[in-house]
């Protein structure tokens, strides 16, 4: 049971490039989501899924794009990256019962030059 | 809609001192409530949750916190602290009733000094 995996672990763009972030869960979990977290901003939520086929808009969507096309995936593209996506990017995986615990991955950390 | 605020960004705190890291909620339906924590370089995990029953909830590590409905808070505790310890705390919250999606609050920045 590998839990929720990210990958890669770092990356560095330069400006305009696109990229996708990888994360599979293997909890059999319907809901998965993406944060970002930045220097005093705590955990600010991207996008998010309820099941293969759903997603929805978070708190930051602008940039970004996801989507769901098996249980166990959920990769977040960067369609042109610039220096404001400079950040970790962690994805998280849970059951959508509100008592289940987010369980997340060990994060990427991305570099937008 | 819901809210969670954690009072202080940041607590230093000696080795083997009391801590207590403070976390507020608002919602106008029952709660379930979270503490997680990120050790360095790392992604978040759980560190206890309050669910029903007992308000006085314990999870690993020797922390501990109280759910205090009239006050509306959920802070967390520790006896005595290492340098282990030292992280970043944060307190979420997800609605019994509708919105699935959790809300974190800002995370607590605990720095355990020898």
């Amino acid at each position: 049971n590998a839990g929720v995996t990210q990958t890669p672990k770092f990356q560095v763009l330069k400006t305009g490039q696109s990229m996708t972030l990888q994360c599979a869960q293997d909890m059999n979990h319907e809901y998965m989501s993406w944060y970002r977290q930045d220097p005093g901003m705590g955990l600010r939520l991207i996008h998010y899924s309820v099941g293969a086929g759903i997603t929805d808009q978070g708190e930051v969507p602008n940039g970004y794009n996801v989507s769901r096309s098996t249980t166990e995936d959920f990769p977040l593209r960067l369609l042109s990256a610039a220096p404001s996506q400079t950040s970790v990017y962690f994805c998280a995986s849970s059951f959508v019962a509100p008592s289940d615990t987010q369980y997340f991955g060990p994060g990427t950390r991305l570099t937008v030059l | 809609a819901q809210s969670v605020t954690q009072l202080d960004s940041q607590v230093p705190v000696f080795e083997e001192a009391p801590v207590e890291l403070r976390c507020n909620y608002s919602s106008s339906v029952s709660v379930y409530l979270f503490w997680y924590v990120q050790y360095p370089n790392q992604g978040l995990q759980l560190l206890l949750k309050y669910l029903s029953g007992s308000t006085l909830v314990k999870g690993i590590n020797g922390f501990e916190a109280e759910f205090n409905k009239s006050q509306t808070s959920f802070h967390l505790r520790k006896p005595s602290v290492h340098i282990s310890d030292t992280a970043e705390y944060f307190c979420a919250v997800r609605s019994s009733g509708g919105s699935y999606i959790p809300t974190f609050g800002r995370g607590t920045s605990l720095i355990v000094h020898p």
